[in-house]
């Protein structure tokens, strides 16, 4: 089975901080996502990456930047947290063909 | 620009009630349709999908017919049980691009016994 993790469930930061979100996938997917989860607003995307070293913008990139230096790692950054960030943020991977997106359980990150 | 629109939640439903949970999109060109199921504590997980007009998915005795001339994706279960109680969102992707996928805001589902 793929196996889709992000190195914490719960992380409370402040206004300012930067912020590392890290996720891992273990099936040599090519594409990584980043997506933050609101209530109703559903699933948005912030970037996306298709190959190491290679980033794509989403729907809601501004206030985030990504790093993909290895295939099976792909980071979230905040670059100066704030209140507004605070929200359910999942990473998915899959690989190039056209196939389903694999989860990880998601980070609540809160920003005080 | 391409969007889903769900119903909105909570839904909720007694054990071995019908479901429906209502899905449109708007969308410029032929997308693929999909509807994952997030269960409390998880992250998302494929549930079905279909690739083309007319096309039906089913998993789990979940049913969603791609239908182009309402540009609707309804999913619908004819017996629910409380383990069915989730988030289900629908969301629409095209081939060839990256495996984006655009997502509804999600349709909270409560069964009870």
């Amino acid at each position: 089975d793929v196996k889709v993790t992000q190195s914490s469930r719960y992380l409370v930061k402040r206004t300012g901080e930067k912020v590392f979100l890290e996720c891992v996938q273990d099936m040599d997917h090519e594409n990584m996502f980043w997506y933050r989860q609101d209530p109703g607003l559903g699933l948005r995307l912030i970037y996306f990456s298709y190959d190491v070293k290679m980033k794509e913008k989403g729907d809601i990139p501004e206030g985030y930047s990504v790093s993909r230096e290895k295939k099976e790692r792909f980071s979230l950054i905040l670059e100066s947290a704030s209140t507004n960030q605070t929200s359910m943020y999942l990473c998915a991977s899959s690989p190039p063909s056209y196939s389903p997106l694999h989860f990880g359980n998601g980070t609540r990150l809160t920003v005080t | 620009g391409d969007s889903v629109t769900q119903m909105e939640g909570p839904v909720t439903l007694s054990e071995e009630a019908f479901l429906t949970i209502n899905c449109t999109y708007t969308a410029t060109g032929y997308p693929s349709l999909f509807w994952y199921v997030q269960y409390p504590g998880e992250g998302l997980q494929l549930l079905l999908k279909a690739t083309k007009a007319d096309d039906k998915g089913s998993n789990k005795g979940f049913e969603a017919t791609y239908r182009k001339e309402t540009t609707s994706f309804h999913l619908e279960k004819g017996s629910v049980q409380v383990s069915d109680s989730a988030v289900y969102f629908c969301a629409l992707g095209f081939s060839g691009g990256y495996n984006k996928l655009i997502f509804g805001a999600g349709t909270r589902l409560a069964v009870h016994p």
